[in-house]
């Protein structure tokens, strides 16, 4: 089945600069890929959904990029604030009835 | 829209109790999906339903645990005979169908269960 690898567990940056966070699969059907956003007592909330004919997206600071070669999916976060300091995870699919795959998850601290 | 609403957001009980958690989909989402959240194994699916018929329960431990949806606005999670390791985060998500298929995930805020 699909394997999701998420990196790095934790990631500190200093408020302004960028947080990139990368995440690897295997299945090479997988065409569907999420980022998601975990504030303490909180769910997962949506960032950005990508379908697999699109390379780059960018939203509100945020950046992803997917290579479908190399099967790796990442999350830039440009200027990071405070604000920004939560758990991400990236989630993949295959879509029609096949399931979602999380990673572990990252733990980001902005420093002000 | 109010979202995913989970009902209750904590719970605690004791050993051996039983535990029935609840979650309400957004309306007109037809897939719920039923993930279990701990700091060790983090996200673990636990089952899917989809127009209320349940689709994948692979992530459901055989004993003492069970889930239904009876009708397309709530699904309920029951775990009996609790046990201190099923302490953890359960996440209630809803998807929209399109050709039958769902599509991204919607979180509700999740139950907190303890078990002492």
């Amino acid at each position: 089945g699909e394997q999701v690898e998420q990196r790095p567990p934790h990631l500190s940056v200093p408020e302004g600069d960028s947080a990139v966070i990368i995440c690897t699969y295997t299945d090479s059907a997988t065409a569907y890929f999420y980022w998601y956003k975990q504030e303490p007592g909180a769910g997962l909330q949506l960032l950005m959904s990508v379908f697999s004919n699109v390379d780059r997206k960018e939203e509100q600071g945020l950046t992803v990029l997917l290579n479908k070669k190399d099967k790796q999916l990442s999350l830039n976060l440009t200027a990071a604030h405070p604000g920004d300091s939560a758990v991400y995870f990236c989630a993949v699919s295959a879509g029609g009835y096949q399931n979602f795959y999380f990673g572990k998850g990252t733990s980001l601290t902005v420093i002000p | 829209n109010a979202g995913v609403i989970q009902t209750p957001r904590h719970k605690v009980t004791g050993k051996g109790q039983e535990a029935t958690l609840w979650c309400e989909p957004i309306s007109g989402h037809s897939a719920v999906f039923w993930y279990r959240q701990t700091i060790v194994q983090g996200l673990e699916f636990l089952t899917y339903f989809r127009n209320q018929a349940p689709i994948d329960d692979s992530g459901m431990p055989k004993e003492r645990f069970s889930a239904q949806m009876p009708n397309q606005s709530h699904s309920t999670l029951k775990i009996q005979s609790t046990q201190p390791q099923d302490s953890a985060v359960y996440l209630c998500a809803s998807s929209l169908c399109w050709g039958g298929a769902p599509e991204t995930l919607y979180f509700g805020s999740g139950t907190r269960l303890t078990v002492l």
